[in-house]
């Protein structure tokens, strides 16, 4: 089945600091793949996405790049500010199997904390 | 642009009670999700609805029902209550495809005492 695993939290860095969260997947097919961020008291958010191989999504001044090979699709942005304080999730969504439903899968967050 | 919008924020329950968590989508979206999250278990998928007139059991559905009422709404019901229900309870929508990503409301914190 599908799996997406996320580096544990909490991150915590300094503002202006270089940030990469690790994310690595299992698919049976060829997921697209999205970066979620949740603030405090909120749902989640679609942050960015790629939907095949080599593709980069970015948003915000956070990236990140499809990689097949790896089964990889870390984030990373240059310069963290402290508004970025939250938790950010990786999912995948596969095609179904032939007369199966899509349903998403997701890792189970990292939490991220930037101090002034 | 309401997007997905979640009724009650807030929820105090005593064990054995009922209550019924609404969702609304204004995005004429086909998939609605219920999601639950707790501290350290990510997100868990209760039940989903592929379609109109469709609804799935998730990973975590023990203990809840739903009603696909119509395009646009999605219901989450606890018929009995129990503290393990505790949690934020999140729906979301989504066009369906594979492509599509999913839109949260802004989340049920239900508290079951």
């Amino acid at each position: 089945g599908n799996s997406v695993t996320q580096m544990e939290g909490p991150v915590t860095l300094s503002e202006e600091a270089f940030l990469t969260i690790n994310c690595t997947y299992t698919a049976t097919g060829y997921p697209s793949l999205f970066w979620y961020v949740q603030y405090p008291g909120e749902g989640l958010q679609l942050l960015l996405k790629a939907t095949k191989a080599d593709d980069k999504g970015s948003n915000k001044g956070f990236e990140a790049t499809y990689r097949k090979e790896t089964t990889s699709f870390h984030l990373e942005k240059g310069s963290v500010q402290v508004s970025d304080s939250a938790v950010y999730f990786c999912a995948l969504s596969d095609p179904p199997t032939s007369g199966g439903s899509y349903i998403p899968t997701f890792g189970r967050g990292t939490s991220l904390i930037v101090h002034p | 642009n309401a997007g997905v919008t979640q009724t009650p924020k807030f929820q105090v329950l005593k064990t054995g009670q009922s209550m019924t968590l609404q969702c609304a989508q204004d995005m004429n979206h086909n998939s609605m999700y219920w999601y639950r999250q707790d501290p350290g278990m990510g997100l868990r998928l209760i039940y989903y609805s592929a379609s109109e007139g469709t609804t799935d059991k998730g990973e975590v559905p023990n203990g809840y029902n739903v009603s696909r009422l119509n395009k646009r709404e999605f219901s989450l019901r606890l018929e009995s209550a129990a503290p393990s229900q505790t949690s934020v309870y999140f729906c979301a929508s989504s066009g369906g495809s594979p492509n599509s990503p999913l839109h949260f409301g802004n989340g049920t914190r239900l508290t079951v005492t």
